[in-house]
Protein backbone atom coordinates (compact mmCIF):
# COMPACT_ATOMS: atom_id res chain seq x y z
CA UNK A 1 0.00 0.00 0.00
CA UNK A 2 2.22 3.08 -1.29
CA UNK A 3 0.50 6.07 1.08
CA UNK A 4 3.23 8.33 -0.75
CA UNK A 5 3.21 8.23 -4.66
CA UNK A 6 5.17 9.97 -6.97
CA UNK A 7 3.66 9.46 -10.12
CA UNK A 8 6.13 10.50 -12.69
CA UNK A 9 9.35 8.61 -12.93
CA UNK A 10 11.29 10.99 -14.80
CA UNK A 11 11.01 14.82 -15.72
CA UNK A 12 13.04 16.42 -18.20
CA UNK A 13 13.21 20.24 -18.16
CA UNK A 14 15.55 22.55 -20.07
CA UNK A 15 17.62 24.84 -18.09
CA UNK A 16 16.51 27.71 -16.91
CA UNK A 17 12.59 26.89 -16.88
CA UNK A 18 10.56 25.60 -13.60
CA UNK A 19 10.71 22.44 -13.08
CA UNK A 20 7.45 21.39 -10.77
CA UNK A 21 7.61 17.91 -9.31
CA UNK A 22 4.28 16.19 -7.83
CA UNK A 23 3.32 13.93 -5.08
CA UNK A 24 -0.04 12.90 -3.45
CA UNK A 25 -0.25 10.70 -0.46
CA UNK A 26 -3.40 8.73 1.11
CA UNK A 27 -3.13 8.82 4.53
CA UNK A 28 -4.38 11.95 6.68
CA UNK A 29 -3.02 11.57 9.17
CA UNK A 30 0.81 13.35 7.38
CA UNK A 31 0.88 16.65 8.66
CA UNK A 32 4.65 17.29 8.08
CA UNK A 33 5.98 16.45 4.06
CA UNK A 34 9.60 16.90 3.01
CA UNK A 35 11.65 16.78 -0.30
CA UNK A 36 14.86 14.80 -0.49
CA UNK A 37 17.04 15.11 -3.39
CA UNK A 38 18.93 12.27 -4.02
CA UNK A 39 22.75 12.01 -6.13
CA UNK A 40 23.84 8.82 -7.54
CA UNK A 41 25.94 6.91 -4.77
CA UNK A 42 25.21 9.39 -2.15
CA UNK A 43 22.61 9.51 0.54
CA UNK A 44 19.53 11.28 0.13
CA UNK A 45 19.78 15.60 1.35
CA UNK A 46 16.89 17.19 2.61
CA UNK A 47 16.13 20.27 0.42
CA UNK A 48 12.45 21.44 1.85
CA UNK A 49 9.43 20.94 3.90
CA UNK A 50 6.20 21.81 5.09
CA UNK A 51 3.89 21.84 7.75
CA UNK A 52 0.67 21.18 7.43
CA UNK A 53 -0.60 24.32 8.61
CA UNK A 54 0.51 25.93 5.54
CA UNK A 55 -0.15 25.68 1.86
CA UNK A 56 3.45 26.98 0.61
CA UNK A 57 7.05 27.75 2.09
CA UNK A 58 9.59 28.85 -0.06
CA UNK A 59 13.62 28.42 0.28
CA UNK A 60 15.45 30.32 -2.78
CA UNK A 61 14.42 28.66 -6.25
CA UNK A 62 12.68 26.09 -4.37
CA UNK A 63 8.91 26.08 -3.75
CA UNK A 64 6.66 23.46 -2.04
CA UNK A 65 3.26 23.59 -2.27
CA UNK A 66 0.78 21.66 -0.40
CA UNK A 67 -2.97 21.46 -1.05
CA UNK A 68 -4.49 19.49 1.83
CA UNK A 69 -7.64 18.81 0.75
CA UNK A 70 -6.34 17.32 -2.58
CA UNK A 71 -3.52 15.65 -0.60
CA UNK A 72 -1.21 17.02 -3.30
CA UNK A 73 1.94 18.52 -2.92
CA UNK A 74 3.93 19.67 -5.37
CA UNK A 75 7.85 20.94 -5.22
CA UNK A 76 8.67 24.26 -7.63
CA UNK A 77 12.26 24.60 -8.86
CA UNK A 78 12.79 28.16 -10.56
CA UNK A 79 15.28 28.89 -12.53
CA UNK A 80 16.09 24.99 -13.26
CA UNK A 81 19.91 24.43 -13.18
CA UNK A 82 21.74 21.52 -14.39
CA UNK A 83 23.37 20.53 -10.81
CA UNK A 84 19.62 20.13 -9.87
CA UNK A 85 19.41 16.50 -12.15
CA UNK A 86 19.00 14.33 -9.30
CA UNK A 87 16.49 12.07 -7.88
CA UNK A 88 13.41 13.86 -5.47
CA UNK A 89 11.95 11.95 -3.61
CA UNK A 90 8.78 13.33 -1.29
CA UNK A 91 8.08 12.17 2.06
CA UNK A 92 5.56 12.37 4.88
CA UNK A 93 4.91 11.94 8.73
CA UNK A 94 3.15 11.87 11.00
CA UNK A 95 2.92 13.09 14.69
CA UNK A 96 3.19 10.26 17.24
CA UNK A 97 4.00 7.74 14.85
CA UNK A 98 7.60 7.67 16.16
CA UNK A 99 9.06 10.20 13.63
CA UNK A 100 9.17 7.47 10.93
CA UNK A 101 8.84 8.89 7.52
CA UNK A 102 7.18 7.60 4.71
CA UNK A 103 8.77 7.81 1.07
CA UNK A 104 7.78 8.23 -2.12
CA UNK A 105 9.15 6.63 -5.07
CA UNK A 106 10.99 9.27 -6.51
CA UNK A 107 11.20 11.42 -9.56
CA UNK A 108 14.18 11.85 -11.58
CA UNK A 109 15.07 15.25 -13.22
CA UNK A 110 16.88 15.69 -15.80
CA UNK A 111 17.88 19.53 -16.52
CA UNK A 112 19.32 20.20 -19.88
CA UNK A 113 21.35 22.78 -21.45
CA UNK B 1 27.39 18.93 11.16
CA UNK B 2 25.37 15.74 12.03
CA UNK B 3 27.39 12.91 10.15
CA UNK B 4 26.37 9.26 9.52
CA UNK B 5 28.63 6.89 8.23
CA UNK B 6 28.30 3.62 6.57
CA UNK B 7 30.95 1.14 7.16
CA UNK B 8 30.88 -0.10 3.40
CA UNK B 9 30.16 1.48 -0.43
CA UNK B 10 29.62 -1.79 -1.57
CA UNK B 11 29.35 -5.01 -0.72
CA UNK B 12 29.17 -8.59 -2.49
CA UNK B 13 28.03 -11.29 -0.83
CA UNK B 14 26.95 -15.30 -1.47
CA UNK B 15 23.84 -16.20 -1.06
CA UNK B 16 23.28 -18.15 2.72
CA UNK B 17 25.91 -15.34 4.17
CA UNK B 18 25.08 -14.04 6.76
CA UNK B 19 25.90 -9.78 6.39
CA UNK B 20 26.21 -6.71 8.74
CA UNK B 21 26.02 -3.63 7.46
CA UNK B 22 27.28 -1.08 9.92
CA UNK B 23 25.85 2.77 10.70
CA UNK B 24 27.54 4.99 13.15
CA UNK B 25 26.14 8.85 13.52
CA UNK B 26 28.40 11.81 16.06
CA UNK B 27 25.56 13.77 17.10
CA UNK B 28 23.85 11.81 19.94
CA UNK B 29 20.52 11.17 18.08
CA UNK B 30 18.11 9.32 19.71
CA UNK B 31 16.65 7.54 16.10
CA UNK B 32 18.21 5.80 13.71
CA UNK B 33 16.75 4.11 10.68
CA UNK B 34 17.33 1.58 8.07
CA UNK B 35 15.75 1.95 4.64
CA UNK B 36 16.62 0.09 0.99
CA UNK B 37 16.31 2.07 -2.08
CA UNK B 38 14.73 0.02 -4.98
CA UNK B 39 14.29 1.24 -8.73
CA UNK B 40 10.29 2.16 -8.64
CA UNK B 41 9.50 1.14 -5.34
CA UNK B 42 11.63 4.44 -3.60
CA UNK B 43 13.04 4.02 -0.13
CA UNK B 44 10.99 1.43 2.02
CA UNK B 45 11.52 0.98 6.06
CA UNK B 46 13.50 -1.84 7.28
CA UNK B 47 13.55 -1.49 11.03
CA UNK B 48 14.00 1.49 13.30
CA UNK B 49 15.40 2.41 16.58
CA UNK B 50 14.05 5.00 19.48
CA UNK B 51 16.99 4.47 21.45
CA UNK B 52 19.77 2.08 22.89
CA UNK B 53 18.45 -1.49 22.88
CA UNK B 54 14.96 -0.67 21.42
CA UNK B 55 14.13 -1.70 17.84
CA UNK B 56 10.94 -1.50 15.98
CA UNK B 57 9.90 -2.65 12.65
CA UNK B 58 9.64 -1.09 9.56
CA UNK B 59 7.25 -1.61 6.58
CA UNK B 60 10.00 -4.56 5.45
CA UNK B 61 11.32 -6.60 7.95
CA UNK B 62 11.54 -9.88 6.71
CA UNK B 63 14.93 -11.69 6.75
CA UNK B 64 16.61 -8.66 8.14
CA UNK B 65 17.38 -7.78 12.17
CA UNK B 66 19.02 -4.97 13.72
CA UNK B 67 21.14 -4.24 16.75
CA UNK B 68 21.43 -0.99 18.89
CA UNK B 69 23.86 -1.88 21.83
CA UNK B 70 25.19 1.55 21.79
CA UNK B 71 23.40 5.12 21.22
CA UNK B 72 25.74 5.75 18.15
CA UNK B 73 25.85 2.62 16.37
CA UNK B 74 23.07 0.99 14.45
CA UNK B 75 23.58 -2.47 12.81
CA UNK B 76 21.62 -4.17 10.12
CA UNK B 77 21.85 -7.93 10.16
CA UNK B 78 20.58 -10.10 6.88
CA UNK B 79 20.23 -13.19 8.72
CA UNK B 80 20.90 -15.15 5.45
CA UNK B 81 21.27 -12.91 2.62
CA UNK B 82 19.67 -14.08 -0.70
CA UNK B 83 19.46 -12.37 -4.04
CA UNK B 84 16.25 -10.08 -3.58
CA UNK B 85 17.99 -8.04 -0.86
CA UNK B 86 20.70 -6.95 -3.55
CA UNK B 87 19.99 -3.23 -2.72
CA UNK B 88 20.94 0.21 -2.31
CA UNK B 89 21.00 0.53 1.95
CA UNK B 90 20.61 3.81 3.65
CA UNK B 91 20.84 4.75 7.35
CA UNK B 92 19.47 7.75 8.41
CA UNK B 93 19.44 9.10 12.31
CA UNK B 94 16.99 12.19 13.97
CA UNK B 95 16.98 13.53 17.25
CA UNK B 96 13.89 12.89 19.00
CA UNK B 97 11.88 15.56 19.14
CA UNK B 98 7.66 15.96 20.45
CA UNK B 99 6.85 17.20 16.84
CA UNK B 100 7.38 15.59 13.41
CA UNK B 101 9.20 18.80 12.29
CA UNK B 102 12.43 17.32 12.16
CA UNK B 103 14.11 15.37 8.73
CA UNK B 104 16.86 12.82 8.78
CA UNK B 105 20.39 12.88 7.97
CA UNK B 106 21.52 10.16 5.76
CA UNK B 107 24.34 7.99 5.74
CA UNK B 108 25.85 7.67 1.60
CA UNK B 109 24.64 4.28 1.69
CA UNK B 110 25.81 0.70 1.30
CA UNK B 111 25.20 -0.84 -2.16
CA UNK B 112 24.70 -4.76 -1.61
CA UNK B 113 24.89 -7.47 -4.17
CA UNK B 114 24.29 -11.19 -3.05
CA UNK B 115 25.13 -13.55 -5.48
Amino acid sequence: DQQVKQNSPSLSVQEGRISILNCDYTNSMFDYFLWYKKYPAEGPTFLISISSIKDKNEDGRFTVFLNKSAKHLSLHIVPSQPGDSAVYFCAASATGTASKLTFGTGTRLQVTL
Amino acid sequence: DVKVTQSSRYLVKRTGEKVFLECVQDMDHENMFWYRQDPGLGLRLIYFSYDVKMKEKGDIPEGYSVSREKKERFSLILESASTNQTSMYLCASRVQLRAANYGYTFGSGTRLTVV
